[in-house]
């Protein structure tokens, strides 16, 4: 079983859409977690922490399920530039702060 | 200048060639990594270094060889490459490498990844 796992989509939704993103983790200890956002040729971003407790950054909310071990971004109204590949990334905190990237789930937002 | 910067942004070498990757950041983190990410496979953590000292080595062939002079350099050499080696080799840095509490919500920054191509 792969330590972080992602639907690869395509994802292809009109602009003003909402639509929402699952990741499972494989390692119940793992301690933090992140979304990323990755364009085409470009390096990874920060696009937000997920929190126990889910947190909201805007149109974007990102909820963890410890006991499904699954988190979750949620892109409210949707823009074209939200087009990208998002990346569920796991800290399994079993030594020093290492990130576990899942493959992403690309996101294409049409006109 | 700010953040993470990776030199060169694209390199073409043949399999006999020895090149060097670079990286310098410039956010006074102390702990620096190498990842790798091939076409269509998640990013794969290479090496780990906390303070110039590495911490983590991911079982990763010793054609790669890493090299950590201080907190805010760090390179990768490279040596007798095979083309499955052709990948984008993103450099990351991060406040601390062993982060407690809210540290570790804070991630990584990355370098803009360099491009290698081995023919």
């Amino acid at each position: 079983r792969k330590e972080v796992e992602q639907d690869p989509g395509p994802f292809n939704v009109p602009e003003g859409a909402t639509v929402a993103f699952n990741c499972t983790y494989s390692n119940s200890a793992s301690q933090s977690f992140f979304w990323y956002r990755q364009d085409c040729r470009k390096e990874p971003k920060l696009l937000m922490s997920v929190y126990s407790s889910g947190n909201e950054d805007g149109r974007f909310t990102a909820q963890l399920n410890r006991a499904s071990q699954y988190i979750s971004l949620l892109i409210r109204d949707s823009k074209l530039s939200d087009s990208a590949t998002y990346l569920c990334v796991v800290n399994p905190m079993d030594s020093s702060y290492k990130l576990i990237f899942g493959s992403g789930t690309r996101l294409l937002v049409r006109p | 200048e700010t953040g993470v910067t990776q030199t060169p942004r694209h390199l073409v070498m043949g399999m006999t060639n020895k090149k060097s990757l670079k990286c310098e950041q410039h956010l006074g983190h102390n702990a620096m990594y190498w990842y790798k990410q091939s076409a269509k496979k998640p990013l794969e953590l290479m090496f780990v270094y906390s303070l110039e000292e590495r911490v983590e080595n991911n079982s990763v062939p010793s054609r790669f060889s890493p090299e950590c002079p201080n907190s805010s350099h760090l390179f990768l050499h490279l040596h007798t490459l095979q083309p499955e080696d052709s990948a984008l080799y993103l450099c990351a840095s991060s406040r601390t490498a062993f982060p407690a509490g809210l540290e570790a919500d804070y991630g990584y920054t990355f370098g803009s990844g360099t491009r290698l191509t081995v023919v």
